[in-house]
C-alpha cells in the first residue's frame, strides 16, 4: 500500500523555539496532504489542508502565523511550530490521498512534540 | 456542522466473540466511510472503506452502510487480543480534495 513518511517521530523543544515536521510520500505524488493533531484519549482534529504550489487552508481556531505550512513539491509537505508553548505539545499526524479523485487516505506515522 | 458520532466504549469482548462498532454521521451527502483502527501511541492504520449500501466483507471484518438512517456499522468476527485498540469511523465529504472527519473513536478490548 502506499506509504508515508514523517520525521522526526518525536521532538523535544523548549518553549519558544520553533520545530519543523516533514511529511513525505514516497511511493505517489500528492498534490493533497492534511495534517491532523490528535491530543491524549481524543480523536484527531484537521488543523489544515496543505496544497502543492498554494496557500495551506487552515480549518477554523487554528492559527496561520504559528503553524506554518509548506507543500513544496508534491512529495512533501512541513508544518513548522513556531514559537513553540507547552499547550502545543501533541502527537501530529499527517495524511495524503492516493490522487485527488482517491477517497483513501494514508497516515505517516506521526511526530511527538514535546515542548518543555 | 458536519459531525461523526461513535460510542467511546470501552467495549469488552472475549476472544472469539463477535465485535460490533457503531458509528453516525449527521451530513446527508457523505459518500465515503472509513474504518480506521488506531494502536496506543501510533497513527491510524486504514482497514476498511464501504461507499454503497449493504455489507463489505474483507476477512474478519465486515463494514455495514446504510445511508437513509446515515449509520456505519464495522463488525469484527472471532476477535483477537490483538484487535484491542481503538477504531475510529471517518467519513469524506462528497467534494473532492476534503480531508476526512473523524469520530471520537470506541476502544476495544478483547480478553484472552
Amino acid at each position: 500500500g502506499a506509504v508515508v513518511s514523517q520525521h522526526p517521530s518525536w521532538v523535544i523543544c523548549k518553549s519558544g523555539t520553533s520545530v519543523k515536521i516533514e511529511c513525505r510520500s514516497l511511493d505517489f505524488q500528492a498534490t493533497t496532504m492534511f495534517w491532523y493533531r490528535q491530543f491524549p484519549k481524543q480523536s484527531l482534529m484537521l488543523m489544515a489542508t496543505s496544497n502543492e504550489g498554494s496557500k495551506a487552508t487552515y480549518e477554523q481556531g487554528v492559527e496561520k502565523d504559528k503553524f506554518l505550512i509548506n507543500h513544496a513539491s508534491l512529495t512533501l509537505s512541513t508544518l513548522t511550530v513556531t514559537s513553540a508553548h507547552p499547550e502545543d505539545s501533541s502527537f501530529y499526524i499527517c495524511s495524503a490521498p492516493l490522487a485527488l479523485s482517491s477517497y483513501e487516505q494514508y497516515f505517516g506515522p506521526g511526530t511527538r512534540l514535546t515542548v518543555t | 456542522q458536519k459531525e461523526v458520532e461513535q460510542n467511546s466504549g470501552p467495549l469488552s469482548v472475549p476472544e472469539g466473540a463477535i465485535a460490533s462498532l457503531n458509528c453516525t454521521y449527521s451530513d446527508r451527502v457523505s459518500q465515503s466511510f472509513f474504518w480506521y483502527r488506531q494502536y496506543s501511541g501510533k497513527s491510524p492504520e486504514l482497514i476498511m472503506s464501504i461507499y454503497s449500501n449493504g455489507d463489505k466483507e474483507d476477512g474478519r471484518f465486515t463494514a455495514q452502510l446504510n445511508k437513509a438512517s446515515q449509520y456505519v456499522s464495522l463488525l469484527i468476527r472471532d476477535s483477537q487480543p490483538s484487535d484491542s485498540a481503538t477504531y475510529l469511523c471517518a467519513v469524506k465529504l462528497s467534494q473532492a480534495g476534503t480531508a476526512l472527519i473523524f469520530g471520537k473513536g470506541t476502544t476495544l478490548s478483547v480478553s484472552s
